[in-house]
């Protein structure tokens, strides 16, 4: 199985800030990888496709990039509602793998 | 605007058979990849399997010995079971439609899900 790891595990950050989510992954994936929103009791969201192809009524500020093993996230100006958990998943091969979560916490 | 809606017992025994239909509704089960996913409290995220209307799937290595996914086309619906249970198998339960962009899967509509427990 392709192991996803990313970093940080938790996140504190303000209004307006600019943060960044890195995944990982234990091999090569090309430009498989995808993220989510997650808030509380609620079913995740997908946000970023193909590593860098925003879904359809997700916000500009959100962004992606990367390929091969490296990919990060991008909030370019945080925003209340973008408080939430934030998980990476590659479809390069299954299992389908999900990273560990990223908690973006109010400072 | 096509939703997803799960639903089975919320209350599992130990070594018995967890089953959760999907139902799928403001559009069709066919021409779709349709997925479980599910997510233990506190937890990340767990691929389970998928199926495809025509009835293939495709399992989690670490479950496939326990799992089994159908599809009932008339009811536009898709079906989990899952086998011999245990108190790791205590979960929130995704169902999620599986879209393609090219070459790349990703799950881009996703039922509220459903808290399934596994105890005596």
């Amino acid at each position: 199985d392709i192991q996803m790891t990313q970093s940080p595990s938790s996140l504190s950050a303000s209004v307006g800030d600019r943060v960044t989510i890195t995944c990982r992954a234990s091999q090569s994936i090309s430009r498989y990888l995808n993220w989510y929103q997650q808030k509380p009791g609620k079913a995740p969201k997908l946000l970023i496709y193909g590593a860098s192809s925003l879904q359809s009524g997700v916000p500009s500020r959100f962004s992606g990039s990367g390929s091969g093993t490296d990919f990060t996230l991008t909030i370019s100006s945080l925003q209340p509602e973008d408080f939430a958990t934030y998980y990476c998943q590659q479809s390069y091969s299954t299992p389908n793998t999900f990273g560990q979560g990223t908690r973006l916490e109010i400072k | 605007q096509v939703q997803l809606q799960e639903s089975g017992p919320g209350l599992v025994k130990p070594s018995e058979t967890l089953s959760l239909t999907c139902t799928v509704s403001g559009g069709s089960i066919s021409t779709y990849y349709w997925s479980w996913i599910r997510q233990p409290p506190g937890k990340g995220l767990e691929w389970i399997g998928y199926i495809y209307y025509s009835g293939s799937t495709n399992y989690n290595p670490s479950l496939k010995s326990r799992v089994t996914i159908s599809v009932d086309t008339s009811k536009n619906q898709f079906s989990l079971k899952l086998t011999s249970v245990t108190t790791a198998d205590t979960a929130v339960y995704y169902c999620a439609r599986r879209a393609v962009a090219g070459s790349n899967w990703y799950f881009d509509l996703w039922g509220r899900g459903t808290l399934v427990t596994v105890s005596s």
